[in-house]
């Protein structure tokens, strides 16, 4: 089945932990992106990468890392993580960054909480 | 000012209705209209995709982009309760530019 996966689902953590939300496609994707959804605010970009070893930063890539060393995965990493990055995640994969502006296919989510 | 408008709801209709959606937005370089369906606890799917002015028909579904007054809309007829959902609309400048996402209208259908 085609898809993409997102772990953990849940997480809840403290101040200033490290953390890893891993991301993984098995559609081949080039293209793979972060975003955060929040009331009110709806979902923002938070990093993205056209392909193995290019990322770029999204709206709001502040407070978090990424990394693209095989296509198929694409890990967020919060080095310090404060309360304002409790939030939902998705990660998102497309085809090629052109069909990215019409067509991304998303992961079911984390719910990360930070204390 | 949010570059994408759209009433968060929550909208209620019944079985069978009409539903009508709606974003407007400010920036007027947007090209690709986009309405993805968010079902809870589920990450958001591709509904349709507009590319520039006009109508899109997809079975029940219907997008409408107005570049002249910054509108979409997203039309559901014969509403059923498995349209039960956050609809959100996502606009783009071009190729390759990231997605701005409304902040989602949620919609319940009620048997």
């Amino acid at each position: 089945e085609a898809q993409v996966t997102q772990n953990p689902r849940y997480l809840i953590t403290v101040t200033g932990k490290k953390l890893t939300v891993t991301c993984s496609q098995n559609m081949n994707h080039e293209y793979m992106s972060w975003y955060r959804q929040d009331p009110g605010l709806g979902l923002r970009q938070i990093y993205y990468s056209m392909n193995v070893e290019v990322t770029d930063k999204g709206d709001v890539p502040e407070g978090y890392k990424v990394s693209r060393k095989e296509k198929r995965n694409f890990p967020l990493i919060l080095e310090s993580p404060s309360p304002n990055q409790t939030s939902l995640y998705f990660c998102a994969s497309s085809y090629s960054s052109g069909r990215a502006t019409y067509e991304q296919y998303f992961g079911p989510g984390t719910r990360l909480t930070v204390t | 000012q949010k570059e994408v408008e759209q009433d968060p709801g929550p909208l209620s209709v019944p079985e069978g209705a009409i539903v009508s959606l709606n974003c407007t937005y400010s920036n007027s370089a947007f090209q690709y209209f986009m309405w993805y369906r968010q079902y809870s606890r589920k990450g958001p799917e591709l509904l349709m995709y507009t590319y520039s002015s006009g109508n899109k028909e997809d079975g029940r579904f219907t997008a409408q982009v107005d570049k002249s007054s910054k509108y979409i809309s997203l039309f559901i007829r014969d509403s059923q309760p498995s349209d039960s959902a956050t609809y959100l609309c996502a606009m783009s400048r071009a190729s390759g530019s990231r997605l701005t996402f409304g902040e989602g209208t949620q919609l319940t259908v009620n048997p």
